[in-house]
């Protein structure tokens, strides 16, 4: 158990619709990645927060968004849904070290199917 | 930007026989290089990483890898395999300035049999 928690675990919707997966870090780690994995595509990385604000964007489309509240949990939204979103979407935490980058933990995943 | 390569897709070994699972890694600077493991349904957990120092890291479940700067690479390997190893694995390289986000290698699926 790495210490994130993710729910939900499975989620089926249909085209059009607009989900909202919810990431809860490690405690004490201020830094939340937001990843997703396709067969096709791999593990990409789609976002970053860091103590509530943004820090780094990836592959990320315009239909997606993220946001980190004040206790650290992310959040992120995925709207106007198509086939091509159905992947297995991590989110990952990190305590901040200044000046280098430090160990991702990884939840137990989302996985979206989209029908 | 950093990438990394993992040219096996699917390796197959016997139960008790030695692996290595190659990593090949591109990086301008010094790399900090991760190995994640994913079971089946699974997240990602992580094995072993590579900050600096010796560039033979120990990790979890009897992995080791080595750090070959003039070859860029981060080969996993393991003596002796058990066949609860059978997963994917993947391997990972992050930037040595910044809280960064990592670069996947597209992983090595692992079967093993009796």
């Amino acid at each position: 158990d790495s210490g994130v928690t993710q729910t939900p675990k499975h989620l089926i919707t249909a085209t059009g619709q607009r989900v909202t997966l919810r990431c809860s870090p490690r405690s004490g780690d201020l830094s939340v990645y937001w990843y997703q994995q396709s067969l096709d595509q791999g593990l990409q990385f789609l976002i970053q927060y860091y103590n509530g604000e943004e820090r780094a964007k990836g592959n990320i489309l315009e239909r997606f968004s993220a946001q980190q509240f004040p206790d650290l949990h992310s959040e992120l939204n995925l709207s106007s849904l198509e086939l091509g979103d159905s992947a297995l979407y991590f989110c990952a935490s990190s305590p901040r070290l200044a000046g280098r980058t430090d160990t991702q933990y990884f939840g137990p995943g989302t996985r979206l199917t989209v029908l | 930007a950093q990438s990394v390569t993992q040219p096996d897709i699917h390796i197959t070994v016997s139960e008790g026989a030695s692996l290595e699972l190659r990593c090949n890694y591109s990086y301008g600077a010094t790399p900090y290089l991760f190995w994640y493991v994913q079971s089946p349904g699974q997240g990602l957990q992580l094995l072993l990483k590579y900050f600096s120092g010796d560039t033979l890291v120990q990790g979890i479940k009897g992995f080791e890898a080595e750090f070959k700067r003039s070859q860029s690479s981060f080969n996993l390997r393991k003596p002796s395999v058990h066949w609860s190893d059978a997963a994917e694995y993947f391997c990972a390289v992050g930037r040595n300035s910044g809280n960064t986000p990592l670069v996947f290698g597209k992983g090595t699926r692992l079967s093993v049999i009796a």
